[in-house]
């Protein structure tokens, strides 16, 4: 089945650095997205990518959508301490039509990066 | 406020019950999913439905069940044949009929199996 590599699994940051973490595929996708989850809560999406080539910020965070359609990355510029958490990335390629109109596709989440705070 | 609601927050249950987990939502969204997370996961699909009285399984939908008699609800139930049920489970809801992937999610529900 389709799988998503996420990198780093992990990683410490000091107040003030970038942070940077990628998905790979095997697969190509039409849809990239990242979310981030705080501890004991749901995911929140942070940025949608629908095009390959595109790069979209939202605040200090900024993702692009691969030109081979199987990547992404997202970078956080200055790291605050409430950058903390997991990020997710996630792909989707639509594949079927439904019966009452629409279309769906099955999204495919990565393991997660887990951002922790430097000691 | 608008949003998804995930009840009990926290459930312990004793091998062979049966247990429901909760999911409500008031964002008018036609779409809702069952995710489990593990730790050091991903999110893995158990359950969608893209409209009322339909659903359709995910990847991992043995050993549960679910219903969708309302657009508003979309209970999950743990049956005593999944064999490994403790786990985080989410639930999440989105605009269907041009399914994007921008998923909106709630709380979650924690289920430990003693």
């Amino acid at each position: 089945g389709q799988q998503l590599n996420q990198s780093p699994q992990s990683m410490f940051i000091q107040e003030g650095e970038d942070v940077s973490m990628n998905c790979t595929s095997s697969s190509i996708f039409n849809t990239w997205l990242w979310y981030k989850q705080d501890p004991g809560e749901g995911p929140v999406l942070l940025i949608a990518l629908y095009k390959a080539g595109e790069l979209t910020s939202n605040g200090r965070l900024t993702a692009q959508f691969g030109i081979t359609r199987k990547d992404s990355f997202l970078n956080i510029s200055a790291s605050i301490p409430s950058d903390v958490g997991i990020y997710f990335c996630a792909g989707q390629l639509t594949f079927s039509s439904l019966p009452y109109g629409g279309s769906q596709g099955n999204l495919i989440f990565g393991k997660g990066t887990k951002l922790s705070v430097k000691p | 406020d608008g949003g998804i609601t995930q009840s009990p927050k926290y459930l312990f249950r004793k091998e062979g019950q049966n247990v429901t987990l909760s999911c409500e939502q008031n964002l008018n969204h036609d779409a809702m999913y069952w995710y489990r997370q593990d730790p050091g996961q991903g999110l893995r699909l158990i359950y969608y439905s893209q409209i009322v009285n339909d659903f359709q399984k995910g990847d991992i939908a043995e050993g549960y069940s679910v219903s969708r008699e309302k657009k508003e609800s979309f209970p999950l139930t743990v049956t005593s044949a999944q064999k490994n049920p403790t786990a985080f489970y989410l639930c999440a809801s989105s605009t269907a009929l041009g399914y994007t992937g921008e998923l909106f999610f709630g709380e979650g529900s924690r289920l430990t199996v003693l």
